[in-house]
């Protein structure tokens, strides 16, 4: 079964840095792209970042450039999200998703930010 | 990059035909026929329902169907159902090298 699981989130003061992470199970996880994607309470889903399948392209949004950064170790099939400098608009839920076509999702990891 | 635009809300009766509707521009939907949709339901993670426009991934009830024209792409449900209840996203490729979800639907099964 293929599975996403997300973790590392929890609460941090405004300026904070946390690292988020996206354990793959159930497929070859270094033959994907793989992406963050985030939805703040209530609210839509936003596309954060992609990375390619050997880490060497990876994008992100206008809003995200020079503060987040993603990675992946695939020989531990994990994807990683570096956040720095924390705004209380990053609150949100973060996926991580696979391939493109975002399929499948992980369940999420909330991350809160607030002093 | 702005969202790409759907109405709030639309809402059906058990056995009729939705369309949700997805709006972009020439830069995004337009230029890509990469248009994915997503269904949510409270507190649960989105699940891919349509790729590539109009294709449907294996397990995805053939209730579900997409297309697109021009900067707009549609996703129609028959048959509704009460489980079809659920937020909708679309998304497209922005650019080569990022995306961009959909303001999202509610469907209301009536």
């Amino acid at each position: 079964e293929v599975r996403l699981v997300e973790s590392g989130g929890g609460l941090v003061q405004p300026g904070g840095s946390l690292r988020l992470s996206c354990a793959a199970s159930g497929f070859t996880f270094s033959n994907f792209w793989m992406h963050w994607v985030r939805q703040a309470p209530g609210k839509g889903l936003v596309w954060v970042s992609r990375i390619k399948f050997d880490g060497s392209i990876k994008s992100y949004a206008d809003f995200v450039k020079g503060r987040f950064t993603i990675s992946r170790d695939n020989a531990k099939n994990t994807l990683y999200l570096e956040m720095n400098s924390l705004r209380a608009e990053d609150t949100a839920v973060y996926y991580c998703a696979r391939t493109d076509w975002l399929d499948p999702w992980g369940q999420g990891t909330l991350v809160t930010v607030s002093s | 990059q702005s969202a790409l635009t759907q109405p709030a809300s639309v809402s059906g009766s058990p056995g009729q035909s939705i369309t949700i509707s997805c709006t972009g521009t020439s830069s995004d939907v337009g230029s890509y026929n990469f248009v994915t949709w997503y269904q949510q339901h409270p507190g649960k993670a989105p699940k891919l329902m349509i790729y590539e426009v109009s294709k449907r991934p294996s397990g995805v009830s053939n209730r579900f169907s997409g297309s697109k024209s021009g900067n707009t792409a549609s996703l129609t449900i028959s048959g509704l159902q009460a489980e079809d209840e659920a937020d909708y996203f679309c998304c497209s490729y922005a650019t080569t090298t990022t995306f961009v979800f959909g303001t999202g639907t509610k469907v209301t099964v009536l």
